[in-house]
């Protein structure tokens, strides 16, 4: 198996611009997370999903984030507009749902100029 | 509020030495504690975890105890070698959820 895999691995952007991060979990996997890594707060859960349905979003920061996932294999997480605040890691992970582990993907280091 | 703390941003050990990594959590409904390593330029890889019925888990080289009267875990790395240096995380599991700390890392020193 591939492992989870996020595209791009680096992407930096302007302040303003729309910004889209991508992740496809391990085939099978029916649980998936979205991470923001900081110096600051360390990994903090942005927002999970089961089954493709989002169970909690508490950790979206604000308006300007927004995460879907249309199918098993696929979700994104979108910033618009990016300020330089959102500047960070980002990991996406997947796990079989009541799995105590997840499986995480390398991240994508975002810097927004 | 941070729910699992790592007190201690980084540690130096020597080759051969034993490491001990610590953790707190103020929440006593988590019911699995894990613990992540992170190369640079990596995404954390599951280390080792524990149920909170136990007390102790022992995998080679890597231990973890849970004193769950004080929210209390440690990872103990015996013998320490410079494979070891990394950052290593904390993560406790409630509603289904991992909740992590900030991260300590790790330098094991030739």
């Amino acid at each position: 198996d591939a492992g989870v895999i996020q595209s791009p691995r680096h992407e930096v952007t302007e302040m303003g611009q729309e910004v889209t991060l991508r992740c496809k979990p391990i085939s099978g996997h029916n649980s998936l997370f979205w991470y923001r890594q900081t110096m600051m707060r360390g990994l903090e859960l942005l927002i999970y999903f089961n089954n493709n349905v989002p169970i909690d979003d508490s950790g979206m920061p604000e308006d300007r984030f927004s995460a879907k996932m249309p199918n098993a294999s696929f979700s994104t997480l979108k910033i618009q507009p990016s300020e330089p605040r959102d500047s960070a890691v980002y990991f996406c992970a997947s796990s079989l749902s009541g799995a105590y582990g997840y499986t995480f993907g390398s991240g994508t280091r975002l810097t927004v100029v | 509020d941070q729910q699992v703390k790592q007190n201690s941003p980084s540690l130096s050990v020597q080759e051969g030495r034993i490491s001990i990594l610590n953790c707190d959590y103020t929440n006593s409904m988590f019911d699995y504690f894990l613990w992540y390593k992170k190369y640079p330029a990596e995404g954390p890889t599951f280390l080792i975890s524990i149920s909170s019925i136990k007390d102790k888990n022992e995998d080679g080289r890597f231990t973890v105890f849970l004193n769950k009267s004080a929210k209390h875990l440690s990872l103990h790395i015996v013998p320490s070698q410079p494979g070891d240096s990394a950052v290593y995380f904390c993560a406790a599991r409630g509603s289904e959820k991992l909740v992590f700390g900030k991260g300590t890392k790790l330098t094991v020193n030739p």
